[in-house]
């Protein structure tokens, strides 16, 4: 199985801020990852597709890159609504994998 | 609009068996891939079973297989999660959610959940 390890568990950022999430894959999987949110009591929205790709309605402010096995997903200019866990998905080979979540809290 | 509507969640015994459905709306539900992915409570995401747009392929979680079946029903835009021995260790929002598939097949739309408690 593809482990996926994201780091950091959690962070805390003011509105304004740039954050940057990572996400180490076990092994080499291409760019087949995808980067999710889930704001708190609410289902996960899909945000990033192929590493880097922006799903349909999804704000410039969300970027991602990286190929192999690091990836990166960075969120620019921070907004209230952006305070929520993120996680990332490996969909190379099953059983797809996620990482742990990323919770950015406000400082 | 994309929409999907899980039903069928509760509470049930352990060893107990409950049926979780799905209801597509809004896309030609046999174009795609499928797939259950669950969140127990306070914890992440795990990807619990996946079916390709005829039935024809189906992928499980380890933990899971002989024990849940994902199934669907094209005419009526439905996808199914049989789940039977169930464990407490199975409790958990459990999410449909659509697979588009282009160069690679990746998540695009999620439901909002149902709650299933494995509880004596």
């Amino acid at each position: 199985d593809i482990q996926m390890t994201q780091s950091p568990s959690s962070l805390s950022a003011s509105v304004g801020d740039t954050v940057t999430i990572t996400c180490r894959a076990s092994q080499g999987i291409y760019n087949h990852v995808a980067w999710f949110q889930q704001r708190p009591g609410k289902a996960p929205k899909s945000l990033i597709y192929d590493a880097s790709s922006l799903q349909s309605g999804v704000p410039s402010q969300f970027s991602g890159s990286g190929s192999g096995t690091d990836f990166t997903l960075t969120i620019t200019s921070l907004q209230p609504e952006d305070f929520a866990t993120y996680y990332c998905q490996q969909y190379n080979s099953y059983p797809l994998t996620f990482g742990g979540g990323t919770k950015v809290e406000i400082k | 609009e994309v929409h999907l509507v899980e039903s069928g969640g509760g509470l049930v015994q352990p060893g107990g068996s409950l049926r979780l459905s799905c209801a597509a709306s809004g896309f030609t539900f046999s174009n795609y891939w499928m797939s259950w992915v669950r969140q127990a409570p306070g914890m992440g995401l795990e990807w619990v079973a996946s079916i390709r747009q005829l039935g024809t392929e189906k992928h499980y979680l380890d933990s899971v297989k002989g024990r849940f079946t994902t199934s669907r029903d094209n005419a009526k835009n439905s996808l199914y999660l049989q789940m039977n021995s169930l464990r407490v260790e199975d409790t958990a929002v459990y999410y449909c959610v659509r697979v588009f598939c282009g160069t690679t097949c990746y998540y695009d739309y999620w439901g909002q959940g149902t709650l299933v408690t494995v509880s004596s």
